[in-house]
């Protein structure tokens, strides 16, 4: 099973700043099996990339996705308010099989 | 606008039962495979099972086949889950997501439902 970290655990930044997030996997996976969710207390996950670097649909364009082979990354330009949450990669393995990484959560600084 | 809504959670003995249900609005539901997912501070974010359009196929993680059983009326527009042999670690949130198109990631996502099993 493939298996993803991501770091840093915590990211401590103000309103504005840049936020980059990374994933990596123990596993050469395609790109179009990456995916990057955002989670706040009480909701549900909320997809914002799929395929590494495609925007789901309504997320705003601050938000932007890269990488390929083990090495993925999240950015997050201009954070605003709403953006202080948890943010989870996650791969298909096919079978079906999914898997998540254990999360970064951004805090305000 | 995609609607999700899990009920059913609650408390539960080990051993026991619960049936979770998740009634789906604002999209074709007979048209698209269904997912299970959960999340425990133990284990994070798990995959748990999913159901193909019409429900022909069905899939679960190794943890919880032959204990949890997907199915779905697209009737009703709802999904369920059936819990049974219900273990302490299987306590978590309980979430239902929509599957895309096509691809290997989660679209949208219900609230999701709590699952407590406690002696």
């Amino acid at each position: 099973e493939i298996v993803l970290t991501q770091s840093p655990g915590t990211l401590s930044l103000s309103p504005g700043e840049r936020a980059t997030l990374s994933c990596r996997a123990s596993q050469t996976i395609n790109s179009i099996h990456l995916a990057w969710y955002q989670k706040k207390p009480g909701q549900g996950p909320r997809l914002l990339i799929y395929a590494a670097s495609s925007r789901a649909t309504g997320i705003p364009d601050r938000f932007s996705g890269s990488g390929s082979g083990t090495d993925f990354t999240l950015t997050i330009n201009r954070l605003e308010p709403e953006d202080f949450a948890i943010y989870y990669c996650q791969q298909y393995g096919g079978s079906p099989s999914f898997t998540f990484g254990p999360g970064t959560k951004i805090d305000i600084k | 606008q995609v609607h999700l809504e899990e009920s059913g959670g609650g408390v539960v003995r080990p051993g026991g039962s619960l049936r979770l249900s998740c009634p789906a609005s604002g999209f074709v539901f007979g048209s698209f495979g269904m997912h299970w997912l959960r999340q425990s501070p133990g284990k994070g974010l798990e995959w748990l099972s999913f159901i193909n359009y019409d429900g022909s196929k069905t899939y679960y993680r190794d943890s919880v086949r032959g204990r949890f059983t997907i199915s779905r009326d697209n009737a009703k527009n709802t999904l369920y889950l059936q819990l049974s042999s219900l273990r302490i670690d299987d306590t978590a949130m309980y979430y239902c997501a929509k599957a895309p198109n096509a691809g290997g990631y989660f679209h949208f996502w219900g609230q999701g439902t709590l699952v407590t099993v406690s002696s």
